[in-house]
């Protein structure tokens, strides 16, 4: 069966620090990961990740890809109280059909 | 740009009834799928439509069914409601199939007593 797996489930940082998410999966047909930011209602999109070893980067976000190990990692640097939310990993496979994992929540206090 | 817009944001239903959930797609795009949330959980998918016609379904039973109209909006109808319904519904939509990232949409926050 198609899973994908995040830790920590949750975490709790103040303003500055440096967090790491991670995403590991265990899929067949692997199309492409990708990162959703999830505030309130709708997940709002981060990263799409095809190829490995790829960073890809937006402002203080950034993630990587190693399709041999099986796993991304979300890194967000200098954190701020806007950054508290739940991040999703999902694998997108060749038909089409999107596997999210359970999700990370993120905490950031002041 | 219109991004991706669902209705009604809430809905509250009692077992055994129906419901219809609507969804219209960001500008451009063909694709919609449609993906259950139940608290604390990644959303689970349902199913997907591509040019009005399904393109792959999720473990979900039968009397959860669906639609694309011309327009690429869609409808997801959901029969015989049951308390484990409770959730909310997402719908994304995507310029096409392949690599291509799906956009969401707030939700339909669905409670059935």
């Amino acid at each position: 069966e198609d899973k994908v797996v995040q830790s920590p489930l949750s975490l709790v940082v103040h303003e500055g620090d440096t967090v790491t998410l991670n995403c590991s999966y265990e899929v067949t047909n692997f199309r492409s990961l990708l990162w959703y930011k999830q505030e309130k209602k709708a997940p709002t999109f981060l990263f799409m990740l095809t190829s490995s070893g790829i960073e890809k980067k937006s402002g203080r976000l950034s993630s990587i890809l190693d399709k041999k190990e099986l796993f991304s990692i979300l890194n967000i640097t200098a954190t701020q109280t806007g950054d508290s939310a739940i991040y999703l990993c999902a694998v997108l496979l060749n038909t089409d059909k999107l596997i999210f994992g359970t999700g990370t929540r993120l905490q950031v206090f002041p | 740009e219109t991004g991706v817009t669902q209705s009604p944001t809430h809905l509250i239903k009692t077992r055994g009834q129906q419901v219809t959930l609507r969804c219209s797609s960001q500008s451009g795009h063909n694709t919609v799928s449609w993906y259950q949330q139940a608290l604390g959980q990644g959303p689970q998918f349902i199913f997907q439509y591509y040019r009005e016609e399904e393109n792959g379904r999720g473990n979900f039973p039968p009397r959860f069914s669906g639609l694309q109209f011309p327009n690429y909006s869609s409808e997801l109808n959901v029969n015989a409601l049951e308390l484990d319904d409770s959730a909310l519904y997402l719908c994304a939509s995507s310029a096409g199939l392949g690599v291509k990232p799906q956009h969401f949409g707030d939700g339909t926050r669905l409670s059935i007593l």
